[in-house]
C-alpha cells in the first residue's frame, strides 16, 4: 500500500446519470476525507468519516450526493441525476488521526459532465 | 466559521528571486497550520506544517511561521529554481481541513 487509490481516474458522463467513485485509503489510516476542486480554485470540503462514521457532510453538499464508508476502509461518493456543474476534480485524502497530522491525497477522480 | 485567505496568483518570478506567499487565516481554537503544493500532473502532497503558535515548519528550503498574533502563515522560499513552479495551497485543521483558494508559481529561467 504505497498510497491514497482513487477509481477511475476519469469519467465522463452524460447529464441526468448517475456516477460512484472509489477511493481506497491508506490501509491504518482512520479519517477519510471527500474534496471537490474546480480550475483555479483550491479544494472545497464535501464530507468526511472516522472510521465508518460520516462525521460531518458540506452544506454546500446538495441531496444528490451521498458518500459512504461501510467497514471503515474504502469510500464510495455517489453523485446521481448529474449536472454540469458537476464537472470537477474530486479528491480523497486519508490521515492517521485530527489536527497535526497531514492528509494524503489521492490522484483524484475527473468528472466531465456533458 | 474557519477560512484562509491567501494571495492570489499568478506570482511569476526570476530563478533564484526571493519568494513570499501570504496566507491568513480565521478559527476558532488552535488549528494547525499546513502549506500544500501541487506540482503539473501531479497530485497535492504536504510541503510543511506547523502545529502551534510561533512554530516554523520547513522542507525545500521553504519555510513557514505559525503567528497567532497575526494569524498568519507567510510562504517563504530564499532563492526559487524553476522546479518550484506549482500552485501552492495553505490550509488549516482543526478537525477537518480547510484549504484557501491556492496561488500559482511561476519561475522563469
Amino acid at each position: 500500500d504505497t498510497g491514497v487509490s482513487q477509481n477511475p481516474r476519469h469519467k465522463i458522463t452524460k447529464r441526468g446519470q448517475n456516477v460512484t467513485f472509489r477511493c481506497d485509503p491508506i490501509s491504518e489510516h482512520n479519517r477519510l476525507y471527500w474534496y471537490r476542486q474546480t480550475l483555479g480554485q483550491g479544494p472545497e470540503f464535501l464530507t468526511y468519516f472516522q472510521n465508518e462514521a460520516q462525521l460531518e457532510k458540506s452544506r454546500l453538499l446538495s441531496d444528490r450526493f451521498s458518500a459512504e464508508r461501510p467497514k471503515g476502509s474504502f469510500s464510495t461518493l455517489e453523485i446521481q441525476r448529474t449536472e454540469q456543474g458537476d464537472s470537477a476534480m474530486y479528491l480523497c485524502a486519508s490521515s492517521l488521526e485530527v489536527g497535526s497530522t497531514e492528509a494524503f491525497f489521492g490522484q483524484g477522480t475527473r468528472l466531465t459532465v456533458v | 466559521g474557519n477560512s484562509v485567505t491567501q494571495m492570489e496568483g499568478p506570482v511569476t518570478l526570476s530563478e533564484e528571486a526571493f519568494l513570499t506567499i501570504n496566507c491568513t487565516y480565521t478559527a476558532t481554537g488552535y488549528p494547525s497550520l499546513f502549506w500544500y503544493v501541487q506540482y503539473p500532473g501531479e497530485g497535492l502532497q504536504l510541503l510543511l506544517k506547523a502545529t502551534k503558535a510561533d512554530d516554523k515548519g520547513s522542507n525545500k528550503g521553504f519555510e513557514a511561521t505559525y503567528r497567532k498574533e497575526t494569524t498568519s502563515f507567510h510562504l517563504e522560499k530564499g532563492s526559487v529554481q524553476v522546479s518550484d513552479s506549482a500552485v501552492y495551497f495553505c490550509a488549516l485543521s482543526d478537525d477537518k481541513i480547510i484549504f484557501g483558494k491556492g496561488t500559482r508559481l511561476h519561475i522563469l529561467p
